[in-house]
This record gives structure tokens, C-alpha cells and sequence, in this order.
């Protein structure tokens, strides 16, 4: 069964660093997400990404994060300078039509 | 704007007994509500979803939903508890707008003892 898959599962870095977290998603899904989950708290929507480009943000979703798809099956989710509050677990999604299907997550911890 | 609340933060059912985790929503038109599972260290599993149609929503792992648009609520049942059952739940509602994100509640720690 295909499934979406995350790399790192686990990610430390220090603050200011920049760090990439990479998604690929199940290959005839064309609606993307990541979400992310700050330990203790609800799962927060950040950003989906359609056509190639950003189809909806959130507040959260500021100027220090960006999305690409580089090619034709990673998705990736960049943050340029990790605050200390970015520490959480970032899932990544993605959908053909109906449901969304996540990956495991990556755990990011910020130091 | 579009929530979900899920009033409990911890379910404790004992294997064998029937099992209820609580959600409730809040949505302009038509909600679209899903319930996620997620086992530690792991990802968040589809259950199952309610679009339209008959208002008890079988799905995986012997899940059912009943759908009650009077008491807007959206709970997650399952008649004989397993403690493979014991994991966290997620109740999410679909936003209203084209790019059909998640919103979601809380979640609700279940424990199912032997």
C-alpha cells in the first residue's frame, strides 16, 4: 500500500541553524501539507501547496519557512533560522481528492 | 471559524468494554469530519470520515462514528475495546475553503487496560 514517508525522524539543531525537513508523497497525490504539532498541543495546519505553488498559509507560516517541490516526488519544508519554539513534530500530507495521508513525522528539536 | 472541541483529555475503558471518544464541531454549512489515530512514535492513521450520507460511519479497526447534526457532535465508538485500541485520537473537521485543510482538536489519550 503506498504510504507518504519523512525524512529525518528526528532532527536536533541548534537555534539560528537552518534546517530541511523532506516528505515524499504517495506519487498520484497532487494536494500537499504540512502541519506540525508542538508537544502537548493540538495538530496546527501551516501550509498546502498545489500546482507548484503555496495554495493557502498560515499565520505561523512566516517569512523564516518556505516549501518546494524540487522535483517530481519530494516536498520539502525549509526553515531558515530555527527559533527555539519551532521545536515540535512536522507532519507532511497528501491527498488525491478525498482524505489526507500523513507521513510519520519528523521530531524536531531546537536547542 | 471552523473548531473542534474534544471535552476529554483522557479515555480509560477496560478491554472488552464497549469505548466512546467524545468530539464535538463547530462549522458553517456542511461539515466534513474525520477521525485520525496516532500510535507513539508513529504517524496519524486515517479511521474513518463523514461527508454525507447514512449518519453512522463504519471504519477501520472496528471504529464507528455516529454523525448527529442536532448536537453537532461527531463520536468515535467501538463496541469491544482491545489495548491494541490504546493510542491517541484526533478529531479534525475539513475547512469550508478549496484547499479543504484540517482543523483539529485536541486529541484524546485512550487507555485500555487489561
Amino acid at each position: 500500500e503506498p504510504e507518504v514517508t519523512q525524512t529525518p525522524s528526528h532532527q536536533v539543531t541548534q537555534m539560528g541553524q537552518e534546517v530541511i525537513l523532506r516528505c515524499v508523497p504517495i506519487s498520484n497525490h497532487l494536494y500537499f501539507y504540512w502541519y506540525r504539532q508542538i508537544l502537548g498541543q493540538k495538530v496546527e495546519f501551516l501550509v498546502s501547496f498545489y500546482n507548484n505553488e503555496i495554495s493557502e498559509k498560515s499565520e505561523i507560516f512566516d517569512d523564516q519557512f518556505s516549501v518546494e517541490r524540487p522535483d517530481g516526488s519530494n516536498f520539502t519544508l525549509k526553515i531558515r533560522s530555527t527559533k527555539l519554539e519551532d521545536s515540535a513534530m512536522y507532519f507532511c500530507a497528501s491527498r488525491e481528492d478525498g482524505e489526507q495521508f500523513f507521513g510519520p513525522g519528523t521530531r524536531l528539536t531546537v536547542l | 471559524a471552523q473548531s473542534v472541541a474534544q471535552p476529554e483529555d483522557q479515555v480509560n475503558v477496560a478491554e472488552g468494554n464497549p469505548l466512546t471518544v467524545k468530539c464535538t464541531y463547530s462549522v458553517s454549512g456542511n461539515p466534513y469530519l474525520f477521525w485520525y489515530v496516532q500510535y507513539p512514535n508513529r504517524g496519524l492513521q486515517f479511521l474513518l470520515k463523514y461527508i454525507t450520507g447514512d449518519n453512522l460511519v463504519k471504519g477501520s479497526y472496528g471504529f464507528e462514528a455516529e454523525f448527529n447534526k442536532s448536537q453537532t457532535s461527531f463520536h468515535l465508538k467501538k463496541p469491544s475495546a482491545l489495548v491494541s485500541d490504546s493510542a491517541l485520537y484526533f478529531c479534525a473537521v475539513r475547512d469550508a475553503g478549496n484547499n479543504r485543510k484540517l482543523i483539529w482538536g485536541l486529541g484524546t489519550s485512550l487507555a485500555v487496560n487489561p
